[in-house]
């Protein structure tokens, strides 16, 4: 099986702290993703990357930057917290062979909270 | 251009009764179509996929979603529901073979309630 693992769970960081949010996929999957999750909005995509050291900003970048020096491992980064980065965040990969056709396979979601 | 629309956002339901979750999508060209379910505090795990094949598509735990394009519908059914279904659904599009030319729409969600 697929496992696509997010290392915090849950995170309590305060206003101007870098937050780093580990993803570790098992599968060698070229395509990683980062979404944020808030309720009544659904999941935003911040950032892609389909091979290593290459990234692609998705519909909310602004605050965040991305990191993928393995195949495996894609880092989202906070660079200074604030309250309104409080949130869900899922990690997802996906198989280039399969294109958008694919399933997306998920973390189980790091919940961010920012005091 | 694609895009999603989830019709409702809370649909009540009572243990033994029919499910119906409705999504509507646009899309230039022939899409995928996806569902997937989120259980309190987890990750997205999917239900079932639509790739042009058999307009009527079978997931796991007994769900079932039909693909209509005259109507640019998606909606996922299941005929008896479980205390277990409850749960936040996710109606998905996506069109292109190409990461770069086409992104994954995700719908705004559903969360289904189950009534004893």
């Amino acid at each position: 099986d697929v496992k696509v693992t997010q290392s915090s769970r849950y995170l309590v960081k305060r206003t101007g702290e870098k937050v780093f949010l580990e993803c570790v996929q098992d599968m060698d999957h070229e395509n990683m993703f980062w979404y944020r999750q808030d309720p009544g909005l659904g999941l935003r995509l911040i950032y892609f990357s389909y091979d290593v050291k290459m990234k692609e900003k998705g519909d909310i970048p602004e605050g965040y930057s991305v990191s993928r020096e393995k195949k495996e491992r894609f880092s989202l980064i906070l660079e200074s917290a604030s309250t309104n980065q409080t949130s869900m965040y899922l990690c997802a990969s996906i198989p280039i062979a399969g294109g958008y056709t694919g399933e997306l396979f998920f973390g189980e979601g790091s919940r961010l909270t920012v005091l | 251009a694609q895009s999603v629309t989830q019709l409702d956002s809370h649909v009540s339901v009572s243990e033994g009764t029919p499910v119906l979750l409705r999504c509507n999508y646009s899309s230039s060209y022939s899409p995928s179509l996806f569902w997937y379910v989120q259980h309190p505090n987890k990750g997205l795990q999917l239900l079932l996929k639509y790739t042009s094949a058999a307009t009527l598509v079978k997931g796991i735990n007994g769900f079932e979603a039909e693909f209509k394009k005259s109507e640019t519908s998606f909606h996922l059914t299941k005929p008896s529901a479980h205390m277990s279904d409850a749960a936040e659904y996710f109606c998905v599009v996506s069109g292109s073979w190409t990461l770069r030319d086409d992104k994954i729409i995700f719908g705004k969600g559903t969360r289904l309630h189950i009534l004893p």
